[in-house]
């Protein structure tokens, strides 16, 4: 059982690039979402789905696009970079599904993104 | 001013002493209280997770939530080196907005032997 994979691991891009940053869950969860982590600023929500062909904004949304048109995936894509967006990108899933354990959010191990 | 302030640290103890963490939150609506363990380069992971207010305990690991005062803490009771990492409190409103999560900045401890 995988988990929560996230590809790739280490990405370097130019300003202005774009990109997409792939996520796949096999646990068969509803929820997904997406953070970024920065030095001194703990874990910020990108965005986030609540399941297949639904998604919502979370703190930090500007400069990101995402879309869910499948259980498994959730990729998020980067449309035109900038140095700011530096940053490791967590993905997560939880099942969403009775009890209180639904709230635990199981993650990916993160793509270290530079953006030059 | 962040919805959720945590003190950033760093923290060092020597192995064995008790560990106190804490986060201050300013939304009323959050219900669901986590603790997040993170080693170093790897994903979170779920350590302690509180419903409402109240005490639970497991192991060395005791959450206390205080939502009068919107005061949560995580103590941990005789620390081993094996618990250096960053400690992030979480928390969101509602059970099925389940990964839509709002952290602290993390509290990053070391336990010397």
């Amino acid at each position: 059982n995988a988990g929560v994979t996230q590809t790739p691991k280490f990405q370097v891009l130019k300003t202005g690039q774009s990109m997409t940053l792939q996520c796949a869950q096999d646990m068969n969860h509803e929820y997904m979402s997406w953070y970024r982590q920065d030095p001194g600023m703990g874990l910020r929500l990108i965005h986030y789905s609540v399941g297949a062909g639904i998604t919502d904004q979370g703190e930090v949304p500007n400069g990101y696009n995402v879309s869910r048109s499948t259980t498994e995936d959730f990729p998020l894509r980067l449309l035109s970079a900038a140095p700011s967006q530096t940053s490791v990108y967590f993905c997560a899933s939880s099942s969403g599904t009775g009890g209180y354990r639904n709230t635990e959010a199981f993650f990916g191990q993160g793509t270290r993104l530079t953006v030059v | 001013q962040k919805e959720v302030e945590q003190d950033p640290g760093p923290l060092s103890v020597p192995e064995g002493a008790i560990v106190s963490l804490n986060c201050t939150y300013s939304n009323s609506a959050f219900q669901y209280f986590m603790w997040y363990r993170q080693y170093s380069r790897k994903g979170p992971e779920l350590l302690m997770y509180t419903y409402s207010s109240g005490n639970k305990e497991d192991g060395r690991f005791t959450a206390q939530v205080d939502k009068s005062s919107k005061y949560i803490s995580l103590f941990i009771r005789d620390s081993q080196p094996s618990d250096s990492a960053t400690y992030l409190c979480a928390m969101s409103e509602t059970p099925q907005a389940g990964t839509a999560l709002i952290f602290g900045k993390g509290t990053t401890l070391s336990v010397s032997s």
